[in-house]
């Protein structure tokens, strides 16, 4: 039963471009969603977050949208760099165990300079 | 300041044997938590320890169990080996006092299950 998901395995970009990463999740007791970048032989890191009170949150050329009633958040970057190539995992938790964190299966973005 | 330690960074195991991995977490920081990742699959939570106790438990079998010490340094155990349970086992840690904090994972250590 996967409760987040992410339909793209793979996405490839001209660099400049934008990227839009797409999630969708199933349980509507999630109330904060992540993003976390991972390369290879690397641990993932943190991109960006948004609670559910909001639908949009910016970070420098990353924003995060968040449509609640069709429980689907997407990631953007703006203008998308060579060095954005990684795997994109979107992740979700509720409030009740903090941080036990559910993952998507991720999406592999090539950004083509 | 240091980043999450994990080792080791790459074991080889045959079925039916156990494993222990370590993970260090950055100082200061009181909560850890274990994730697997296979292919396709995306990371699956494992389990939580903040001050040495199990906070949140994710669906794995009793095979796989871990601890914290009181440095909050923390480790895993997979006991009865499986051939499915080749995976990057990762580690995060946070300070642990908010939910809803950012995780910080170290690199993580690839097992190889034969």
């Amino acid at each position: 039963d996967q409760q987040v998901k992410q339909n793209s395995p793979s996405l490839s970009v001209q660099e400049g471009r934008i990227s839009i990463l797409n999630c969708d999740y199933t349980n509507s007791m999630f109330d904060y969603f992540l993003w976390y970048k991972k390369y290879p032989a690397e641990g993932p890191t943190f991109l960006i977050s948004i609670s559910s009170i909001k639908d949009k949150n910016e970070d420098g050329r990353f924003t995060v949208f968040l449509n609640k009633s069709a429980k689907h958040l997407s990631l953007h970057i703006v203008p998308s760099q060579p060095g954005d190539s990684a795997v994109y995992f979107c992740a979700a938790s509720d409030q009740e165990y903090g941080n036990k964190l559910v993952f998507g299966a991720g999406t592999i973005l090539r950004v083509k300079s | 300041k240091a980043g999450v330690t994990q080792t080791p960074r790459y074991l080889i195991k045959t079925r039916g044997q156990q494993v222990t991995l370590s993970c260090s977490p950055i100082s200061g920081h009181r909560s850890v938590s274990w994730y697997q990742q296979t292919p396709g699959q995306g990371l699956q939570f494992l389990f939580e320890y903040f001050s040495e106790t199990q906070r949140n438990k994710g669906n794995f079998p009793g095979r796989f169990s871990g601890r914290q010490f009181s440095n909050s340094r923390s480790e895993m155990n997979v006991s009865t080996l499986e051939l499915g349970d080749s995976a990057l086992y990762l580690c995060a840690s946070s300070a642990g006092r908010a939910t809803n904090e950012k995780l910080f994972f170290g690199s993580g250590t690839q097992l190889s299950v034969l």
